[in-house]
């Protein structure tokens, strides 16, 4: 069965530093996507980032990159110099191959930017 | 303004009530999605729409009932709830199904529903 598991439950990192929140994933799946969304305060997720499994570059947005590790089935995502609007709750996301709508979501991590 | 807008913000129900959540969606998108968001748990996707017609039932209680009259909207009908019922409940959207590709599932803020 597909599973995301993210171990960080809660971090905290300073304002302008680099941190890295930690996915794994366990799937049997050749062809698969992962997904990184943020969720402010207000509710809403936001989409950040996608990595497809046959990609060989590692996927880079703006301030957001993931580092992807197929072999250890990790899916880390990297924030460049943090800010205090980046504190959030941070799900990391499977869909079991590319044009599935069954985003399979983890617990998620608490980030806290400290100014 | 997100370009999906859910409303109530807030709703508190009893058991025996019926009440209605509301999604709408001002992006020209064909697929809409319902996910519950418990405390403690990841998020469940509970229906999908696509071009109007349900194409995902998560295993999802009949005391949720989902109605998509058109593109840009869709409900969530609510009936004899119970207490473990509370939860946020998230609306999105995508350009069809396949434009998970890349990820871009447009979420609402979602409606906060509480059960008594």
């Amino acid at each position: 069965a597909q599973k995301i598991t993210q171990t960080q439950p809660g971090m905290f990192v300073q304002e302008k530093e680099a941190v890295t929140l930690d996915c794994t994933y366990d799937t049997s799946d050749q062809s698969y996507g992962l997904f990184w969304y943020k969720q402010p305060s207000s509710g809403e997720m936001i989409f950040l980032i996608y990595q497809g499994s046959y990609d060989e570059q590692n996927a880079t947005e703006g301030r957001y990159s993931l580092n992807f590790q197929k072999a250890r089935k990790s899916a880390n995502l990297v924030i460049s110099a943090s800010q205090l609007g980046d504190s959030a709750m941070y799900f990391c996301a499977m869909s079991r191959n590319f044009s599935s709508y069954k985003l399979i979501f983890g617990s998620g991590t608490r980030l806290l930017v400290r100014p | 303004e997100t370009g999906v807008t859910q409303t109530p913000r807030h709703l508190v129900m009893g058991m025996t009530n019926k009440k209605s959540l509301k999604c709408e969606q001002h992006l020209g998108h064909n697929a809409m999605y319902w996910y519950k968001q418990s405390a403690k748990k990841p998020l469940e996707l509970m229906f999908v729409y696509s071009l109007e017609e349900r194409v995902e039932n998560n295993s999802v209680p009949s005391r949720f009932s989902p109605e998509c009259p058109n593109s840009s909207h869709l409900f969530l009908h609510l009936h004899t709830l119970q207490p473990e019922d509370s939860a946020l409940y998230l609306c999105a959207s995508s350009q069809g199904l396949a434009g998970l590709y890349t990820g871009e599932l447009f979420f609402g803020e979602g409606s906060r529903l509480t059960v008594l």
